[in-house]
């Protein structure tokens, strides 16, 4: 079974659409995570959530939204979607603060 | 603030030693050290908290001094199977769930 599980793996898209990522986690973890990571592979926390509570909310366009319906799910909406956008978004969860474990990535082109 | 890893890259002969360097110009609470393969998610490698502690994960293994605020990954007799980046993430203050990631030090093993 996928510890940490992210649809869809890939996802090619026009600018200006709107798409979604979701992800869950089977690990009974109480923290969620989204992050991003460029060409350049610099790993970037953009939200996070404990106990569906937000509590790391980086300074991302407001186009990106996170949800997080309970502690297993963790969602990203992303409304008009730009070039610079494109990137492998990663899921990651944790027991509190402790070691993450991430999911297998979302590469996102937008064309 | 963003760690800083050192060196950027390397490249070891089957069975060489190596050490990665993270270093951060904040006081830090804890360090977690990830490995990336190529195209793959970051996978846990280990955590070390204030206190100095020593930790090893097979022939892995990290030290951290929180006077310097700076953390070593050792890896010794390197295998085929080392290679990938590795990416030093640190935490300012206990209770604190904010993981800032250094750039990544890539590590090539070759026979």
């Amino acid at each position: 079974d996928t510890a940490v599980s992210q649809t869809p793996k890939y996802l090619v898209t026009q600018m200006g659409n709107d798409k979604s990522i979701k992800c869950e986690q089977n690990l009974g973890h109480d923290t969620m995570y989204w992050y991003k990571q460029d060409s350049k592979k610099f790993l970037k926390i953009m939200f996070s959530y404990n106990n569906k509570e937000l509590i790391i909310n980086e300074t991302v366009p407001n186009r990106f939204s996170p949800k997080s319906p309970d502690k297993a799910h963790l969602n990203l909406h992303i409304n008009s979607l730009e070039l610079g956008d494109s990137a492998v978004y990663f899921c990651a969860s944790s027991l509190s603060g402790r070691a993450q474990y991430f999911g297998a990535g979302t590469r996102l082109s937008v064309l | 603030q963003q760690p800083v890893q050192s060196p950027q890259a390397v490249i070891l002969r089957e069975g060489e030693d190596a050490v990665i360097n993270c270093s951060s110009s904040k006081a830090l609470y804890s360090v977690h050290w990830y490995r990336q393969k190529h195209g793959e998610a970051p996978v846990f490698l280990m955590i070390l908290l204030k206190g100095g502690e020593q930790k090893g994960h097979e022939k892995i293994s990290a030290s951290f001094n929180e006077k310097k605020q700076q953390s070593s990954l050792y890896l010794t007799a390197s295998q085929l199977s080392y290679s990938g980046t590795y990416f030093c993430g640190t935490v300012p203050g206990a209770g604190s769930y904010q993981l800032t990631f250094g750039k990544g030090t890539k590590l090539s093993v070759i026979p």
